[in-house]
């Protein structure tokens, strides 16, 4: 099975512009996760989908909106680009089972605003 | 909202030392809790995780981790560390219940060097 796939790998962007981000989830899975990776922090989260609906967001400004399609990829659109949005971005693909949740994450998408 | 707090952001031991990473978490309820590690070059792996009962775990590559409750903590620990180890390694929870809604919470990260 393929793991969590994310294009494109590499972006640049300059301030002021808008840039959407892809994400594939694990065969099966039905609900993915985005986190912002600033170099020397861990991840941190900035939505959840599940079965094409909003579950869970983070603290994040309204610049930052995602969806989830019938085939349970998602999308995560950031508008108006700021220099601090340089991160690596994750897609995690989740797996949940009663209490018990995991998250797979895939290899990320580097996002440079210049 | 819950916090992760891992203690040390750098450290660095020899080949065949042994390995303990120390995590805390603020969370007073029932967590999920894991440890993620990202080689370089790579993206982040699961190395294991804690949902219930037995408190020490074990994961990938010889690693295991024991959850102490009244602690807080869910540290990583190897007997005898390899080269290969070198690494980030990210200790994460995720609330339950939440369904989620608040994602994982990951600590700062700690950047793990083996000297050969």
């Amino acid at each position: 099975d393929a793991g969590v796939t994310q294009s494109p790998t590499h972006l640049i962007k300059t301030r002021g512009q808008q840039v959407t981000l892809r994400c594939s989830p694990i065969s099966g899975h039905k609900s993915v996760s985005w986190y912002q990776q600033v170099l020397g922090q861990g991840p941190q989260f900035i939505f959840q989908y599940y079965e094409k609906e909003e579950r869970g967001r983070g603290n994040f400004p309204d610049r930052f909106s995602a969806r989830q399609f019938p085939n349970y990829s998602s999308e995560l659109n950031v508008n108006a680009l700021l220099l601090g949005d340089s991160a690596l971005y994750l897609c995690a693909s989740r797996y949940q089972a009663l209490n018990q949740e995991t998250q797979y994450f895939g290899p990320g998408t580097r996002l440079l605003v210049l | 909202a819950q916090s992760v707090s891992q203690h040390n952001h750098h450290v660095i031991l020899s080949e065949a030392a042994s390995l303990e990473l120390g995590c805390n978490y603020s969370y007073g309820g029932t967590v999920n809790l894991f440890w993620y590690v990202q080689y370089p070059g790579q993206h982040l792996q699961l190395l294991l995780k804690y949902f219930s009962g037995d408190p020490l775990v074990k994961g990938i590559k010889g690693f295991e981790a024991e959850f102490i409750k009244s602690k807080f903590s869910f540290n990583l620990r190897k007997p005898s560390v390899q080269w290969s180890d070198t690494a980030e390694y990210f200790c994460a929870v995720n609330v339950i219940p939440g369904g989620g809604a608040d994602g994982l919470t990951f600590g700062k990260g700690t950047h793990l060097i083996i000297q050969p």
